[in-house]
């Protein structure tokens, strides 16, 4: 019963560097999201998207990438990283009525 | 532009106290409001509100949403040092489906 599985759990990176995020379901859940949680803060929502080839801005989407080439895999990506985007990443999956959450992506930018 | 605003931010009693956290929200094409916990990880689902006003209760934790005042409210009674968590509430729009969070209530019971 996997629900919602993000790689890597922690990662470092240099200014500049790429990366990108893994996330998938087997909930077969139409509605995915990116979020990013930054000390003490709550959720910033990066991008999210309804359905397989439909994606959407969020609150915070500069910086970031993102695809969704079947229901299952939701992929965020960082192309130039910068120290601002250091932050816990996380990746939801939305049924109904709840959004079930990955267990998050620690990310460092030095 | 969507906006959850919760509070206070921060709040600190004493385990067996009640406390009550609060949501407002600006959502386009309302169509639900959701509670989460929080504690090391990931967030874990709690309840979902609606305009139909029904309060919701599960144990200890209760919510209501008042849909003319766009306001929520969780109450925690008898509240226990495992209560100590950053509550969450999101609000969801109708048609682009967007959750959107507020800042998060972080909540310490002290024994």
């Amino acid at each position: 019963n996997a629900g919602v599985t993000q790689t890597p759990k922690f990662r470092i990176l240099k200014i500049g560097q790429s990366m990108t995020l893994q996330c998938t379901q087997d909930m077969n859940h139409n509605y995915m999201y990116w979020y990013r949680q930054d000390p003490g803060m709550g959720l910033k929502l990066i991008y999210y998207s309804v359905g397989a080839g439909i994606t959407d801005k969020g609150e915070v989407p500069n910086g970031y990438n993102v695809s969704r080439s079947t229901t299952e895999d939701f992929p965020l990506r960082l192309e130039l990283a910068a120290p601002s985007q250091t932050s816990v990443y996380f990746c939801a999956s939305r049924g109904q009525p709840e959004a079930f959450f990955g267990q998050g992506t620690r990310l460092t930018v030095v | 532009e969507d906006k959850v605003v919760q509070s206070p931010l921060s709040l600190v009693v004493h385990e067996g106290d009640t406390v009550t956290l609060n949501c407002s929200y600006e959502v386009t094409n309302f169509r639900s409001l959701l509670w989460y916990k929080q504690e090391k990880k990931a967030p874990t689902f709690l309840f979902m509100l609606t305009s139909s006003g029904i309060e919701k209760k599960s144990g200890r934790l209760s919510s209501i949403l008042d849909k003319k005042e766009l306001f929520s409210i969780l109450n925690i009674t008898a509240t226990q040092t495992g209560d100590s968590a950053i509550y969450l509430c999101a609000g969801l729009n109708q048609g682009a489906q967007k959750l959107v969070f507020g800042q998060g209530t972080r909540l310490t019971i002290n024994p």
